[in-house]
């Protein structure tokens, strides 16, 4: 079993839907990113979380601590939103080197 | 803040050549770089991790003299794919910790390396 599952794996959806994504872990962890990936390659980190909540934008993201379970929401989806979203977690024991999700590749259509 | 950038963004060379990936942190100190490997449609894997002014510390079965990395500078750290080969074409992204409010990885958009 992977240390950080995502789910779903693939996700197509509606333009103007909510939607969520969503990460369990099994380790330690000091932070867990959500990351994005275009075609083209290029990764933009989204957020960046100990605790609580962050919204930027459309974006939302939360994390449990104790239940080792984030999620990242997309209010009112755009097309421009399909990407593959990464969920990435800094473990505490190991040089804080990062142990990623398999990704979720969602697309949105018009 | 914590900008990280690449340099170039992609770069088709001939097999036998050596290419040079630059990544830079440009408005804070990385202590610490990471430099990974994706290939398609699958996750990043980590081949090294260099501190400023030591040597880079590689992954099992990441040759270290095929893909040179140093790490210089607190803003500066370039990886060396050293006679390239078709089967070095991949993605490679790096990213940068550095310290206080920085004490995480930020992203570099990555290099696309192509050899021919």
């Amino acid at each position: 079993k992977n240390e950080v599952e995502q789910s779903p794996q693939n996700l197509t959806a509606q333009e103007g839907e909510f939607i969520t994504i969503n990460c369990s872990y099994s380790v330690g962890i000091s932070a867990l990113h959500w990351l994005q990936q275009h075609p083209g390659g290029g990764i933009v980190s989204l957020f960046m979380l100990s605790s609580g909540k962050k919204k930027h934008g459309r974006l939302i993201a939360t994390i449990n601590i104790q239940e080792k379970h984030s999620s990242l929401h997309i209010t009112a989806s755009h097309p421009r939103d399909s990407a593959v979203y990464i969920c990435a977690v800094s473990i505490i024991q190991g040089a804080q080197k990062l142990v990623f999700g398999q990704g979720t590749r969602l697309t949105i259509n018009p | 803040g914590a900008v990280v950038s690449q340099h170039p963004s992609w770069v088709i060379c001939k097999s036998g050549t050596s290419v040079k990936i630059e990544c830079r942190s440009l408005d804070f100190q990385a202590t610490t770089m990471f430099w990974y490997r994706q290939f398609p449609k699958q996750s990043l894997m980590l081949m090294a991790t260099s501190n400023e002014g030591s040597k880079a510390t590689y992954e099992q079965g990441v040759e270290k003299d095929k893909f040179l990395i140093n790490h210089a500078s607190l803003t500066l750290s370039t990886l060396t794919v050293t006679s390239a080969h078709p089967e070095d074409s991949s993605f490679y992204i790096c990213s940068a910790r550095g310290r206080g409010t920085y004490n995480e990885q930020f992203f570099g958009p990555g290099t696309r390396l192509t050899v021919l």
